[in-house]
């Protein structure tokens, strides 16, 4: 039984540069969720899907940020035209819908993306 | 709007005091709550979850209680350890949100 898992570990780029991140959730887990988190502050929440269906997204979401999840299992997250203040711990957890028979929704985190603009 | 605030932002204390942490919710309507702890440059690992009616949950040294009435969960510690040095966050699920709404955290250093 694996975790979340999410690739890179690590991202340093240059301002206005694209990245991507990836998130592998726990294969049953039909709920995924994106957040941000800066130092010393909890995690922000930024967006999540249930199955392949993206239901909401935060404000702090610019246009600039788009986040997919095709086929309901992986997903990715865009940053493009990135910018100092992108400089962030981005996580990612999967769960199972609320609503279902037994279900908790306890999220499960994965160890982030920390992303670095220069 | 669920806001959550958690008290004290720093704790540091000698190791074997038996410890408290707040955390208090502005809606009650919750669904759930989790507590997570988390070390640096790493990802949060869940401690407990409280089901919104339960009162407490209990897992080792670590023991999590639930006010919906005033707002309020509270994470106890005993006999804290230089190993529980870390931050810890309180997060609460709103059903009506569908998301979890954390507070900033209670970073604790336990010295030998």
């Amino acid at each position: 039984d694996t975790g979340v898992s999410q690739d890179p570990r690590h991202k340093i780029t240059k301002r206005g540069q694209n990245v991507t991140f990836r998130c592998d959730p726990i294969s049953e887990h039909n709920r995924l969720y994106w957040y941000r988190q800066t130092l010393g502050q909890g995690p922000e929440f930024l967006t999540y899907f249930q199955n392949e269906a993206q239901l909401e997204k935060s404000r702090l979401l610019s246009d600039r940020f788009s986040a997919e999840r095709p086929k309901g299992s992986f997903s990715t997250l865009e940053i493009q035209r990135t910018e100092q203040g992108d400089s962030a711990m981005y996580l990612c957890a999967s769960s199972l819908g609320i609503g279902l028979a037994a279900n908790t929704g306890e999220l499960f985190f994965g160890e982030g993306s920390r992303l670095t603009v220069l | 709007k669920q806001e959550v605030t958690q008290i004290p932002a720093a704790l540091s204390v000698p190791e074997g005091e038996n410890l408290v942490l707040n955390c208090s919710f502005t809606d009650s309507a919750i669904y759930n709550l989790q507590w997570f702890r988390q070390d640096p440059g790493k990802g949060l690992t869940s401690l407990l979850l409280i089901q919104s009616s339960q009162r407490e949950q209990t897992s080792g040294r670590l023991n999590a209680s639930l006010d919906k009435s005033s707002g309020r969960s509270t994470l106890y510690i005993a006999a804290s350890q230089p190993g529980d040095s870390a931050t810890y966050l309180c997060a609460a699920f709103s059903g009506g949100y569908n998301k979890l709404i954390f507070g900033a955290g209670t970073r604790l250093a336990v010295h030998p």
